[in-house]
């Protein structure tokens, strides 16, 4: 099965600054059509998670474009280029690569 | 838009079966794949199985095997997932998510299912 890793598991950030969350996989997630397959979610405090980026880099439906999605093979990255404060929550990572999906632990990003 | 809502809560005493509903509107039922996952109180999300409502093929997670049934309704537009021999471990939130390609880009609210004796 493949293992995911994020770190760190717990962000604090300022509202108005940059912050990144790490995500590793202990197989490669890209797919022989040239995707890596790892997408990034975030569960808002009662609520259902949503997506926010998918195939590693791509921006969901009305996400902000200050998150962005990066990384490839084992190594992907989260990035808010401003941290407003409607993005607390948890942010999860997950791969659809191959069954059983998984995703990582979560990374909480407090303000 | 596309829309998944889920049936409301349970409390199963350990051993009972539960089945939890997902009514999908919005979108044509039959045309993408449904995913569940469950998240146990205080923990992350864990994928369980996915269903064809076209085929009605399944893909369980090994750990699920035999725990889990995933149908559907197409008259309805309603997918289910029914799991067996409740133990209190099974206590979580029960979300469905629609895959568009490789990503689950619409949930349900979630099903809370509670085990207790």
């Amino acid at each position: 099965d493949i293992v995911m890793t994020q770190s760190p598991l717990s962000l604090p950030v300022t509202p108005g600054e940059p912050a990144s969350i790490s995500c590793r996989s202990n197989q490669s997630l890209l797919h022989g059509n040239g995707y890596n397959y790892l997408d990034w979610y975030l569960q808002k405090p009662g609520k259902s998670p949503h997506l926010l980026i998918y195939l590693a880099s791509t921006r969901a439906s009305g996400v902000p474009d200050r998150f962005s999605g990066s990384g490839s093979g084992t190594d992907f990255t989260l990035k808010i280029s401003r941290v407003e404060a409607e993005d607390v929550g948890v942010y999860y990572c997950m791969q659809p690569l191959q069954s059983p999906y998984s995703f990582g632990q979560g990374t909480k990003l407090e303000i | 838009q596309v829309q998944l809502v889920q049936s409301g809560a349970e409390v199963k005493k350990p051993g009972a079966s539960v089945k939890v509903s997902c009514k999908a509107s919005g979108y044509m039922f039959i045309g993408y794949h449904i995913h569940w996952v469950r998240q146990a109180p205080g923990q992350g999300p864990e994928w369980m199985g996915l269903f064809n409502p076209d085929s009605g093929d399944t893909e369980y997670a090994q750990k699920f095997q035999g725990k889990v049934t995933m149908t559907r309704d197409t008259s309805i537009n309603t997918a289910y997932l029914e799991l067996r021999n409740l133990r209190s471990d099974d206590t979580a939130l029960y979300f469905c998510a629609r895959e568009l390609g490789s990503a689950f880009d619409s949930w349900g609210q979630g099903t809370m299912v509670i085990v207790s004796s």
